[in-house]
């Protein structure tokens, strides 16, 4: 079975201060993929980063980066520089065996002034 | 450059009722699916198609039918409204799943049984 557990149902961070996202994953599939998305008030799914199981490196998109750790199953999403358009929630995701994507059940980010 | 469109936006039924919720992509997409976001909550899969005539279960697929007779079309289908479906679905399609293959959401059904 897949699971993605998200502890943080809500985080607060200053303006222009980098903040972390935890993303935590079950699976015993050798090969799987994360995905962290972002939902903002209006409700619209922005895809953001990936990481692969196998990908060597930790992906990064701009303000974006991924913490992956292997050996802790964790994928956590570090943005930099928050801006107030940061605010919003965020979604961790795994594909691994099949054809289904699990998602987690978010964490509510707050940027403040 | 429409992307993935869904149709209604807002939709109001009586228990009882049915209705098909409309989803089309205009990417070539062989992979889509079907969430459904209750308040507080992250995305659960209903059903999924991995490609026109194929379809399968996702997470919660009772109350709900599929088909998949074309690839750009995923309709889904309550057959019998009950209160515990009202919810936001959202449609979603990738070429594959994986491989960083991101799937690319609809801006969702906000969907409410009387």
């Amino acid at each position: 079975a897949q699971k993605i557990t998200q502890t943080q149902p809500g985080m607060f961070v200053q303006e222009k201060e980098a903040v972390t996202l935890d993303c935590t994953y079950d699976t015993s599939d050798p090969s799987y993929g994360l995905f962290w998305y972002k939902q903002p008030s209006s409700g619209e799914m922005i895809f953001l980063i990936y990481q692969g199981s196998y990908d060597q490196q930790n992906a990064t998109e701009g303000r974006y980066s991924l913490n992956f750790q292997k050996a802790r199953k964790s994928a956590n999403l570090v943005i930099s520089a928050s801006q107030l358009g940061d605010s919003a929630m965020y979604f961790c995701a795994m594909k691994a065996s099949g054809s289904r994507l699990t998602f987690g059940e978010g964490t509510q980010l707050t940027v403040n002034p | 450059n429409a992307g993935v469109t869904q149709t209604p936006k807002f939709q109001v039924l009586k228990t009882g009722q049915s209705m098909t919720l409309q989803c089309a992509q205009d990417m070539n997409h062989e992979y889509m699916s079907w969430y459904r976001q209750d308040p507080g909550m992250g995305l659960r899969l209903i059903h999924y198609s991995v490609g026109a005539g194929i379809t399968d279960q996702g997470e919660v697929p009772n109350g709900y039918n599929v088909s998949r007779s074309t690839t750009e079309d995923f309709p889904l289908r309550l057959l019998s409204a009950a209160p515990s479906q009202t919810s936001v679905y959202f449609c979603a399609s990738s070429y594959r799943l994986g491989s960083g293959q991101p799937q690319h959401f609809g801006d969702g059904t906000r969907l409410s049984i009387l």
